[in-house]
């Protein structure tokens, strides 16, 4: 079955390190998006891709970066992790066509200390 | 992106019918309704999506009123596993289809 899987599930790292999160799907979609989850705030779009070579900014991309080299994976990179970068993180993606739902990962709890 | 405003949290009894409000006075013609939960700390699930008519899958109803400024999700028997937070979002294609979420309503079904 297709699936869309985020790695690590858990992660803790200092502050100043650059970190990167993985997401991966195999639903051939060409729309990936990243989230930012925190107490309060319900989910917010951190960066999103349309397709191979494109990069977007969301609401809140200050602090992270995107790449997407290929249709299946979209890592998000913390260039240089901020306790207030601590965050739940989930990717998502979907077709490309309107109308369409997206799918979720199960998310990368992410710890700066 | 046409703003969705729900209630914070809602309860409902288990075996009854949940109805999650949500208002999105300002929509456009071309712009879905769509609706996600979130149980516990897991990725949203899709449940389901409408433009203009009412839509009906496997896990619920949407009922979308005919001026389309605000649409009712119906769990038709919900169970203590619809325990979730609800998302009603407007996905618009003048803004690129993006997704984005609101704070949502915590339902809670009691036994």
């Amino acid at each position: 079955d297709a699936e869309i899987t985020q790695s690590p599930r858990h992660k803790i790292t200092e502050t100043g390190r650059q970190v990167t999160l993985a997401c991966h799907q195999t639903w051939n979609h060409n729309n990936m998006f990243w989230y930012r989850q925190d107490l309060g705030h319900g989910l917010r779009l951190i960066h999103y891709s349309y397709g191979v070579q494109d990069t977007n900014k969301g609401e809140v991309s200050d602090g992270y970066s995107v790449s997407r080299s290929n249709t299946e994976d979209l890592p998000l990179t913390l260039e240089s992790a901020a306790s207030s970068q601590t965050s739940v993180y989930f990717c998502a993606s979907s077709e490309s066509k309107i109308g369409a739902e997206a799918f979720f990962g199960q998310g990368t709890r992410l710890t700066v200390v | 992106d046409a703003k969705t405003t729900q209630p914070p949290s809602m309860d409902c009894a288990e075996g009854r019918a949940a109805n999650l409000p949500c208002n999105h006075s300002t929509i456009s013609g071309n712009e879905y309704v769509y609706w996600y939960r979130q149980i516990h700390s897991q990725g949203p699930q899709y449940i389901i999506h409408g433009l203009k008519n009412n839509e009906t899958n496997e896990m619920a109803s949407l009922i979308i009123t005919e001026d389309r400024k605000s649409s009712t999700l119906i769990l038709p028997h919900a169970t203590l596993r619809d325990t979730a937070v609800y998302y009603c979002i407007v996905r618009s294609p003048n803004t690129g289809n993006q997704f984005y979420f609101g704070t949502g309503t915590s339902l809670t079904v009691i036994p």
